[in-house]
C-alpha cells in the first residue's frame, strides 16, 4: 500500500534558517503529492502541491520538487519567519487532485522557529 | 477559493451522550468527503470516506455503529459520535473533494475539539 515517511521533529531553527523537512514516499502508479500546514488548534491548509514527476510546488517561499527518481518530496524554504511555526506534513494521493482518492499523510513535523 | 465550514469548532459533552458535527462546503459540491481524526502530536487517522447520496465506507478498525456518517446533499456532511466515552476525545477534521475539479484539490474544515467528561 501506498506510505509517506517524514522526518521526526520537532525542528527548532532561529529566524531567517534555512529549512529542509525530508519526505520520501512508497506509492504504486504515479501520485500526487501535497505539503499541508496546521497551526495550533486549526485544521489543515495546502502549502503546495504537485501532480506529476519534475514538478515543482511553491507557495509563500516554500518549495519542493517531485522526484520520481528518489521517490521524494523534500520541504524547503530558504529564510524561516516565526510565524512559520507549525505542524507540517507530507501527504499523497493516487489519480488526479481533487479526485476522489483518500490522502496518505506522513506523521507531521513540527517546526518551531526562534527569535 | 474552496471554503469548507466545520462546526462546532469546540464541543464538550457528557459521557453517553451523541454528538453531531457538520462539515459544509460554501463555494463548490463536495462529491466526496472525508473524516479524520487526530490525536495529540500525531498525524491524522482517515476514519471514513463518504459519496453524495450513497453509504461510507469505513477504514479498518472504525466502528461504522458508534461513528455514524451522513453525507445526504453535495455541501453537506455530518459526523455523529454515539454514545461517547472519554476515549473518543479527540480532535476531529473533515475534508472535502470534488471529483474532476483539480483546482480544488482537498479541502480541509478547521477540525473539530470533542472533550467528553
Amino acid at each position: 500500500g501506498n506510505s509517506v515517511t517524514q522526518m521526526e521533529g520537532p525542528v527548532t531553527l532561529s529566524e531567517e534558517a534555512f529549512l529542509t523537512i525530508n519526505c520520501t514516499y512508497t506509492a504504486t502508479g504515479y501520485p500526487s503529492l501535497f505539503w499541508y500546514v496546521q497551526y495550533p488548534g486549526e485544521g489543515l491548509q495546502l502549502l503546495l502541491k504537485a501532480t506529476k514527476a519534475d514538478d515543482k510546488g511553491s507557495n509563500k517561499g516554500f518549495e519542493a520538487t517531485y522526484r520520481k527518481e528518489t521517490t521524494s518530496f523534500h520541504l524547503e524554504k530558504g529564510s524561516v519567519q516565526v510565524s512559520d511555526s507549525a505542524v507540517y506534513f507530507c501527504a499523497l494521493s493516487e489519480g488526479i487532485t481533487g479526485g476522489g482518492n483518500k490522502l496518505t499523510f506522513g506523521t507531521g513535523t513540527q517546526l518551531k522557529v526562534e527569535l | 477559493g474552496a471554503v469548507v465550514s466545520q462546526h462546532p469548532s469546540r464541543v464538550i459533552c457528557k459521557s453517553g451522550t451523541s454528538v453531531k458535527i457538520e462539515c459544509r462546503s460554501l463555494d463548490f459540491q463536495a462529491t466526496t468527503m472525508f473524516w479524520y481524526r487526530q490525536f495529540p502530536k500525531q498525524s491524522l487517522m482517515l476514519m471514513a470516506t463518504s459519496n453524495e447520496g450513497s453509504k461510507a465506507t469505513y477504514e479498518q478498525g472504525v466502528e461504522k455503529d458508534k461513528f455514524l456518517i451522513n453525507h445526504a446533499s453535495l455541501t453537506l456532511s455530518t459526523l455523529t459520535v454515539t454514545s461517547a466515552h472519554p476515549e473518543d476525545s479527540s480532535f476531529y477534521i473533515c475534508s472535502a473533494s470534488q471529483t474532476g475539479r483539480v483546482s480544488y484539490g482537498y479541502t480541509f474544515g478547521s477540525g473539530t475539539r470533542l472533550t467528553v467528561v
